[in-house]
């Protein structure tokens, strides 16, 4: 059972690119979720989804979009690269609602 | 929203120590959840706790929703036990809040 699957594990981006960090689950969980974890600090939210179809803003939601158009992926999108979005990026799952999470292994962003 | 204020920021434990790891909330809180954070970076869920006691061999954990505060027990730590710890909840039909974690140094 792989669980929470995010690729790719690193990447460097050059100001103003744009990527996708891709989010795979297999535990057909209704609810997932985007955090972003800056050096020693916690989790920030920046977009989540309670189902197929549909998402919705976390606390940090600018710079990034998503769409969940199956119940097993849930892609980031970063449209015009900067700075202040190098971050390690977890996703995460749950069956019901913020019930106990699962997170991936995370994506490490630089922007330079 | 909810605040969560974790206590100590840094501990650093001789191997064998025992450890409480403490989390406070500002309002009611609801799906309390306790995280370790290995030194690769992976967060493993430890407990789901809206209430009660749990515990999962060396470690324990304790919710007091209605005072609003969260313990993490950690008993004859080892090396393999150093990380971040964090807790995190939410206040209700809204997403889990993290505290910002207390680092955890085990010394063998």
């Amino acid at each position: 059972n792989a669980g929470v699957t995010q690729t790719p594990k690193f990447r460097i981006l050059k100001i103003g690119q744009s990527m996708t960090l891709q989010c795979t689950q297999d535990m057909n969980h209704n609810y997932m979720y985007w955090y972003r974890q800056d050096p020693g600090m916690g989790l920030k939210l920046i977009y989540y989804s309670v189902g197929a179809g549909i998402t919705d803003k976390g606390e940090v939601p600018n710079g990034y979009n998503v769409s969940r158009s199956t119940t097993e992926d849930f892609p980031l999108r970063l449209e015009l690269a900067a700075p202040s979005q190098t971050s390690v990026y977890f996703c995460a799952s749950s069956n019901r609602g913020p019930e106990k999470l699962f997170f991936g292994s995370g994506t490490q962003l630089s922007v330079l | 929203g909810i605040q969560v204020e974790q206590s100590p920021p840094d501990l650093i434990l001789q191997e064998g120590a025992n450890s409480t790891l403490r989390c406070n909330f500002s309002d009611s809180v609801n799906n309390l959840q306790w995280f370790h954070q290995n030194p690769w970076g992976q967060l493993i869920n430890l407990f789901y706790i809206p209430s009660g006691t749990k515990q999962n061999g060396r470690l324990s954990a304790t919710t007091v929703a209605t005072e609003r505060y969260s313990l993490l027990y950690i008993s004859s730590s080892q090396t393999t036990d150093s990380g971040v710890y964090f807790c995190a909840g939410d206040s209700g039909n809204t997403p889990l809040v993290f505290g910002k974690g207390t680092r955890l140094s085990v010394i063998a």
